[in-house]
């Protein structure tokens, strides 16, 4: 089966560093989406990796090896707002998104 | 104001009652979904349309159902739920329903709370 692995929750101090990882087992690969949700809002979009290697936006990073299966969302300085629930998809050979059950962050001040 | 709105945000229904959730999106979308959102668990894609027909439909229990009067606009009619159907209920929308890309990315609503007693 279809398979999609984060950290259920992790903590951080603000102004830190922080890394989320996801590892997936998907029949194909048509790339890796990272979104942020609030508590109570929508879930918005932060990037998308097809390719290997690291992708930058500013505060945050997005890496992928499709080799390894492996994904991660690196955010730097982090801040209070940053508190939040990270979910990890990917999109298979028949370009359906399977999603992980999300990464809740807790920022500590 | 993320461009998709949905009401009402939060429902409280008995197991016998009708209620209908309302989505609508002023992106210029051609594609529109239904998503349900349990506590500690992935995102379960439930419905998609694409200009207005129906694409996929994930086995979904037939107490629920999808309406798309227009591109804009997605409903989906509740009747008879049981308990274990209280989540949260996202919609979303995005260019087409080709298959997500990094230009075709899924813009969700805040979501409608369910809750069924």
């Amino acid at each position: 089966g279809q398979n999609i692995d984060q950290p259920t929750e992790m903590t951080a101090t603000e102004g830190a560093i922080v890394q989320i990882n996801c590892t997936y087992q998907t029949s194909g690969f048509n790339g890796l989406f990272w979104y942020q949700q609030h508590a109570g809002e929508a879930p918005t979009f932060l990037s998308y990796n097809v390719l290997d290697g690291l992708e930058e936006k500013g505060r945050f990073s997005s890496f992928l090896s499709r080799s390894k299966g492996y994904s991660y969302l690196l955010l730097k300085e982090l801040q209070m707002k940053d508190s939040a629930s990270y979910l990890c998809a990917v999109m298979d050979s028949n370009y359906q998104l399977i999603w992980g059950a999300g990464t809740k962050l807790i920022i500590k001040p | 104001e993320t461009g998709v709105t949905q009401t009402p945000r939060h429902l409280v229904m008995g197991m016998t009652n009708k209620k209908s959730l309302k989505c609508e999106q002023h992106l210029g979308h051609n594609a529109m979904y239904w998503y349900k959102q349990s506590a500690k668990k992935p995102l379960e894609l439930m419905f998609v349309y694409s200009l207005e027909e129906r694409v996929e439909n994930n086995s979904v229990p037939s107490r629920f159902s999808p309406e798309c009067p227009n591109s804009s606009h997605l409903f989906l009619h509740l009747h008879t739920l049981q308990p274990e159907d209280s989540a949260l209920y996202l919609c979303a929308s995005s260019q087409s329903a080709e298959g997500p890309s990094g230009a075709n990315v899924l813009t969700f609503g805040a979501g409608s709370r369910l809750t069924v007693l």
